[in-house]
């Protein structure tokens, strides 16, 4: 398997501030990842892809200059929801695309709960 | 967006029986398809996956089905435990970009 870590966990932020949540893969080097969000009761539903060192590409309907993607290093990614507003709270989850061809999986991260008031 | 009335399909089993969570996909084109486990407030645990060019994988405890003609995926889990009770989703991907495309969830809830 594979190791995610998201930062913080979970955030509670006033609406029309910004807020940054942490991806990294602790046990190895990945040049693609994906950013999730997930409504109560829904499916996970893909916003973007992003690769080391390029701009992430998103995903019919996800705004680009809502939800910044950069994809520092082949350990870190970063989200930024900007200007967030209630219908903004969910849960997001990143992931780290390992291997390529046939033994190619996703591994997820623990997640971070938003809850914009 | 808003989603009114969404419900996520649910499977209630005795513990010590077997389970079969079924999926139907979307792309004929998806060259291999994942099994995952989330718990309450937890991001997805991979369980198992399997090639479109096989038609059964086994683990331990769970089986993958795939059966591409009608485009049907299924998870079979034996003995269930209290410990299998959580939302299983299946996902189909592409090797060309590693898109994982989520179904919409099954919840699997084990009567002890």
């Amino acid at each position: 398997g594979a190791v995610v870590s998201q930062h913080p966990s979970r955030v509670i932020c006033k609406s029309g501030t910004s807020v940054k949540i942490e991806c990294r893969s602790l046990d190895f080097q990945a040049t693609t990842m994906f950013w999730y969000r997930q409504f109560p009761k829904q499916s996970l539903m893909l916003m973007a892809t992003s690769n080391e060192g390029s701009k992430a590409t998103y995903e019919q309907g996800v705004e680009k200059d809502k939800f910044l993607i950069n994809h520092a290093s082949l350990t870190l990614s970063t989200l930024t929801v900007t200007s967030a507003h209630p219908e903004d709270s969910s849960f997001y989850i990143c992931s780290y695309r390992k291997g390529q061809g046939p033994g190619e999986t996703q591994y997820f991260g623990p997640g971070t709960r938003l809850l914009v008031l | 967006g808003e989603s009114v009335g969404l419900h996520l399909p649910t499977l209630s089993v005795q513990e010590g029986d077997n389970s079969i969570i079924n999926c139907a996909y979307s792309n004929s084109a998806s060259d291999y398809f994942i099994w995952y486990k989330q718990e309450s407030g937890k991001g997805p645990q991979f369980i198992i996956d399997i090639r479109s060019n096989m038609d059964k994988r086994q683990g331990q405890r769970v089986t993958v089905l795939l059966n591409k003609t009608v485009k049907h995926l299924s998870l079979q889990i034996a003995a269930t435990q209290p410990g299998d009770s959580a939302v299983y989703f299946c996902a189909e991907g592409l090797n060309q970009g590693g898109k994982l495309i989520f179904g919409q969830g099954t919840e699997l809830s084990v009567k002890p």
